[in-house]
């Protein structure tokens, strides 16, 4: 079946660590994303990437970093700059412009 | 003015009833909308997509006006399957980019 697996489901992550989360597509679709969601908030875009080796600032890239090596896969770093990383991270992906958007079940990473 | 903007609720209805979902948008270059659905603590998934002549599947009717720039949701016979929170999404500029509603949180009762 074709989707969007993202890994690990569940994180928790030190003070002062950088951590890693993983998204992967089969879908072949060009365009992928990322977001953070905080309770009682929307989703906001933290990086998105239209096509491989090129990605784009969202609304809060501070303390986060991205690579597209490959088309199946968009991982996000969440570093140590990041002040405040507790949340849901949700990964998507679009086929094309316009089209909707098909989201992975998320990370929920936790600072300890 | 927010991008997007959702009544966050929550709406309380008892089975059977209707319910309706009202979104407005500020960007009239907005090009695409849809209605997703987010259950508690799990992704969104796509409930259906929303076109300028309506549309319908099943109980659920989706309605844009661009004039107004609002699009809307009316839900049907309502179950408590139902219930979780719908989100309004806008895709505005040519890189596609989605912007979301908070969400509108619905709970149907027995």
């Amino acid at each position: 079946d074709g989707g969007i697996t993202q890994s690990p489901k569940y994180l928790f992550r030190k003070e002062g660590q950088n951590v890693t989360l993983s998204c992967e597509q089969n879908l072949n679709h060009d365009a992928m994303y990322w977001y953070r969601q905080d309770p009682g908030q929307g989703l906001r875009l933290i990086y998105y990437s239209q096509i491989v080796n090129d990605f784009q600032k969202g609304d809060i890239a501070e303390g986060y970093s991205v690579s597209r090596e490959k088309k199946e896969s968009f991982p996000l770093t969440v570093t140590s700059a990041q002040k405040n990383p507790t949340a849901f991270y949700l990964c998507a992906s679009m086929r094309g412009v316009n089209t909707e958007a098909f989201f992975g079940q998320g990370t929920r990473l936790t600072v300890v | 003015r927010k991008e997007v903007e959702q009544d966050p609720g929550p709406f309380n209805v008892p089975e059977g009833a209707t319910v309706a979902f009202n979104c407005t948008y500020s960007n009239s270059a907005s090009q695409s909308f849809f209605w997703y659905r987010q259950d508690c603590r799990k992704e969104p998934k796509l409930l259906m997509s929303v076109y300028s002549s309506g549309n319908e599947d099943g109980r659920f009717t989706a309605q844009l006006n661009r004039a107004s720039q609002y699009i809307s949701l009316l839900i049907r016979d309502s179950k408590l399957s139902d219930s979780a929170t719908y989100l309004c999404v806008v895709i505005v500029g040519s890189q596609g980019n989605l912007i979301f509603g908070k969400g509108t949180k619905l709970s149907v009762k027995p």
